[in-house]
């Protein structure tokens, strides 16, 4: 069964460093999400991609997160100057449409920043 | 805005026995989709089960099933015969169909599984 995968499963960076987390959707599906579990909260929506741009993003996606879909497989989430507050679980998701389609998620990357 | 709301932080259930963990929603919409997803220990999220508002039935996947009540805005999941495996926390989650590309999340209920 076709799965989303992300790497690196773990990252531990320096606050102020650029991170790339990367992801690989479903390949027939057109719709790509991040999100992001802070340890002990609920999972919060950061950012909708299709067709090359941004579709749709949340008050915690600021300047300092980028995606971008360098090639036809994978999505990357960049972030530029990491803080502490950025440590977090990230998980991309993917949809074959954007309405009535379930969202399928990856396993995450445990984001650390020191 | 619409919230979703899981009033359970932990529950336990023996092995092989029948649990129901409940989530409430708020919304002004009439169409929408609800979600249960599952987070074991690897930390995936894993889709358990989906409801669309507009269908009365309630869904059903294997040992897992819904109450979903459309007028009182809940949607429990129950989980039969209760095995090891189960043991994650669960996610219950509302999506609109008609605008936002987000999913909602509660926050979620962990549950345990007593052997």
């Amino acid at each position: 069964e076709p799965e989303v995968t992300q790497t690196p499963s773990h990252q531990v960076t320096q606050m102020g460093q650029e991170v790339i987390l990367r992801c690989v959707p479903i390949s027939n599906h057109l719709y790509f999400y991040w999100y992001r579990q802070i340890l002990g909260q609920k999972v919060e929506f950061l950012v909708s991609f299709y067709n090359n741009e941004i579709s749709e993003k949340s008050e915690i996606f600021d300047d300092q997160f980028s995606v971008e879909r360098p090639d036809g497989s994978n999505f990357t989430l960049k972030i530029r100057s990491t803080k502490l507050e950025d440590s977090a679980m990230y998980f991309c998701a993917s949809s074959e449409a954007r309405q009535q389609e379930t969202q399928y998620f990856g396993p995450g990357t445990r984001l650390l920043v020191l | 805005a619409q919230t979703v709301t899981q009033s359970q932080p932990e529950m336990s259930v023996q092995e092989a026995e029948t649990v129901t963990l409940s989530c409430t929603y708020d919304t002004s919409e009439s169409d929408y989709y609800l979600f249960w997803y599952k987070q074991p220990p690897s930390r995936q999220m894993i889709l358990v089960i989906r409801q669309e508002a507009y269908k009365q039935q309630n869904a059903t996947e294997n040992r897992f099933s819904v109450n979903f009540q459309k007028a009182a805005k809940s949607f429990s999941l129950k989980i039969s015969d209760s095995q090891l495996g189960d043991a994650a926390m669960y996610f219950c989650a509302y999506r609109s169909p008609n605008r936002d590309d987000k999913i909602i999340f509660g926050k979620g209920t962990r549950l345990h599984i007593l052997p």
